[in-house]
């Protein structure tokens, strides 16, 4: 399996505008998870899904941010509209029940 | 609700020397303990990860970390640290009902003096 699957690697976007970062999980794995790494607070889960279901989406900064599941194999997190304050790396991480969380390489969002 | 330590924010050795990072966890029941690394403009790799069983568990690259209940620790180790090693390091703890929902802690950066 190729891993958790994160696109794109880099995105610079100004401020105002919708961002979508993409995540493919691991096959078979049936959570999955949105996280955000910044200096300043670290690696914050956001919201993870069981099954395609939102399950806990009570790290979500904002209204502006949202997270869909329309299928196993994909995952999508939206900022809309950006702020600079956005600027951070987004993880998506998959695993099951009883594993640990599978990362992906990260998203760099850039908002300027 | 679980929550983790780590006391050492920046740690360095010189290479080929021991390593330890410490790292404390908060939770009431028998939790799920993870340690990462991740070397910069890279996604988190799992070193080692303890369930349950023996306390020692032995990890990737020659790490290993102890499980103490009764200091609620989860400390990670090394006996000979390589110039490569250098990363940040996170500890990670997750109840026992989904091992994959983790909570962080704030990372120990570890710099390999040659």
């Amino acid at each position: 399996d190729a891993g958790v699957i994160q696109s794109p690697r880099h995105e610079v976007t100004e401020m105002g505008q919708e961002v979508t970062l993409r995540c493919k999980p691991i096959s078979g794995h049936d959570y999955l998870f949105w996280y955000r790494q910044t200096m300043m607070r670290g690696l914050e889960l956001l919201i993870y899904f069981n099954n395609n279901v939102p399950i806990d989406d009570s790290g979500m900064p904002e209204d502006r941010f949202s997270a869909k599941m329309p299928n196993a194999s994909f995952s999508t997190l939206k900022i809309q509209p950006s702020e600079p304050r956005d600027s951070a790396v987004y993880f998506c991480a998959s695993g099951t029940g009883f594993t640990e969380a599978f990362f992906g390489q990260g998203t760099r969002l850039t908002v300027v | 609700a679980q929550s983790v330590t780590q006391p050492d924010i920046h740690i360095t050795v010189s290479e080929g020397a021991s390593l330890e990072l410490r790292c404390n966890y908060s939770y009431g029941a028998t939790p799920y303990l993870f340690w990462y690394v991740q070397s910069p403009g890279q996604g988190l790799q799992l070193l080692l990860k303890y369930f349950s069983g023996d306390t020692l568990v032995q990890g990737i690259k020659g790490f290993e970390a102890e499980f103490k209940r009764s200091q609620s620790s989860f400390n990670l180790r090394k006996p000979s640290v390589h110039w490569s090693d250098a990363a940040e390091y996170f500890c990670a703890v997750a109840t026992n009902t989904n091992a994959g929902k983790s909570t962080f802690g704030d990372g120990t950066t570890l710099t390999v003096k040659p």
